[in-house]
């Protein structure tokens, strides 16, 4: 199993508060990303990265912020939680970036629930 | 707008039985076709991968169709058993526009013994 941990695994929280999900991976892997999980929507990406400092926006951006100071960690922030922002949240590395296996090494989910 | 299709959203199907899910795309963009197989409370895992240069991919039980003119591709599940039973994503993504993989709503098999 590729070395990802992602903290906390489950998380509540009022509407309004900040958010930080955190993903840590140890196989130095360059590219990291961030991914919400929903019912009838499949996995959608949120932000990745490609580097230290390094990042980009995915297909569903708004309400987050993402920030990479080291290659071993990622950490996704929800500066004002909404309802709408309840989901499962995976974290995903990947050694080459999609180019050429296109292989994502996923983390085992972070279950966040906004009230 | 989802740009990947997948059906159907379940299936039930009996041990030794073949499983089939389908997708369907429009981006003609898009030049790799993975499949992620995602068992409860974990994450999804690469079980198999196509490009749209051959039209049959297959890896043990599971084997890969792919319809470069229909923009369809399928899973194919042969001798299912109930470890097979989890949620399976078709996905599509675009070498030149990296990092951008869409997946597909996802197709929850349970097998049967």
């Amino acid at each position: 199993d590729a070395g990802i941990t992602q903290s906390p695994r489950h998380k509540v929280t009022e509407t309004g508060t900040p958010v930080t999900l955190r993903c840590h991976q140890t196989e130095n892997h360059r590219y990291m990303y961030w991914y919400r999980q929903d019912p009838g929507h499949g996995l959608r990406l949120i932000h990745y990265s490609y580097g230290v400092k390094d990042t980009d926006k995915g297909e569903v951006s708004d309400g987050y912020s993402v920030s990479r100071s080291k290659t071993e960690d990622f950490l996704l922030t929800l500066e004002s939680a909404t309802s709408s922002q309840t989901s499962v949240y995976f974290c995903a590395i990947s050694e080459s970036g999609l180019v050429d296996t296109g292989e994502l090494f996923f983390g085992e989910g972070s279950r966040l629930t906004v009230l | 707008q989802q740009q990947v299709k997948q059906s159907p959203q379940s299936l039930i199907v009996q041990k030794g039985g073949i499983s089939i899910i389908n997708c369907a795309y429009e981006n003609t963009a898009f030049d790799y076709f993975p499949w992620y197989q995602q068992f409860p409370g974990k994450g999804p895992a690469l079980l198999i991968a196509i490009r749209p240069d051959v039209s049959e991919k297959k890896e043990g039980r599971f084997t890969i169709s792919f319809n470069k003119s229909a923009k369809q591709f399928s899973l194919h599940i042969m001798d299912s058993q109930p470890g097979d039973s989890a949620t399976y994503f078709c996905a599509a993504s675009m070498v030149l526009k990296n990092n951008d993989m869409r997946f597909g709503a996802g197709t929850r098999l349970t097998v049967k013994p």
